[in-house]
């Protein structure tokens, strides 16, 4: 089955405390993305990256780091996480090119706290 | 720099009402890539459609069609006949293709469509 997993989808945390939320992907996707979603915000693109080894910064990427040493793998790394990076985190992949009715797939989100 | 304008914050229809999400965007770039995404009550965010700015065909998949314009930089979304599970949060994004900012997006702020039985 073509999925995203991120992990953890909840946590909760104190500031300060380093993290990480992987997300992987299963279909040989070259694109990864991250997006945080904050109320009244919207969606913010964090990180994303184009292949292996290629990553790119978004609208909001202080206080995140992102590698991609594998094609599956797009992990968000919060080294000193902050009470302001307490929100909602989607993780999406597809293919770079390809007709419109290729599908982005999204992960199920994972909500974190920063106490 | 790219934006994206979702001017309807809030839609309220009844049931079987057919309802258009409006989606102006702006951005400098010749070749960029247009989405709908679908956000459920229930949280996670479903891809719609992605459609290339060279591609100005307009799209129809069941109940949705999707009008792209770039004369008028508008990317617009049609629900024929609604129904009350389409009620969620859409959002319409943009992004750019082949130049060094490929890959990346902005999205519009959202328009919340609620669907009365």
């Amino acid at each position: 089955e073509a999925q995203v997993t991120q992990n953890p989808r909840y946590l909760i945390t104190v500031t300060g405390k380093k993290l990480t939320v992987t997300c992987s992907q299963n279909m040989n996707h070259e694109y990864m993305s991250w997006y945080r979603q904050d109320p009244g915000l919207g969606l913010r693109q964090i990180y994303y990256s184009m292949n292996v080894e290629a990553t790119d910064k978004g609208d909001v990427p202080e206080g995140y780091k992102v590698s991609r040493k594998e094609k599956r793998n797009f992990p968000l790394i919060l080294e000193s996480p902050s009470p302001n990076q307490t929100s909602l985190y989607f993780c999406a992949s597809s293919f770079l090119a390809g007709t419109s009715t290729d599908t982005q797939y999204f992960g199920p989100g994972t909500r974190l706290t920063v106490l | 720099a790219q934006k994206v304008t979702q001017a309807q914050t809030e839609i309220s229809v009844v049931e079987k009402e057919d309802v258009t999400l409006d989606c102006v965007y702006e951005t400098r770039d010749t070749t960029y890539y247009l989405f709908w995404y679908k956000q459920p009550p229930s949280g996670e965010l479903v891809f719609l459609i992605r459609r290339n700015s060279f591609d100005e065909q307009n799209e129809i998949s069941g109940r949705y069609s999707w009008n792209f314009q770039k004369s008028t930089s508008s990317f617009n979304f049609t629900i024929t006949a609604s129904q009350v599970v389409d009620s969620a949060v859409y959002f319409c994004a943009l992004s750019e293709a082949y130049n060094t900012n490929a890959g990346k997006s902005t999205f519009g702020d959202g328009t919340t469509l609620t669907v009365k039985p």
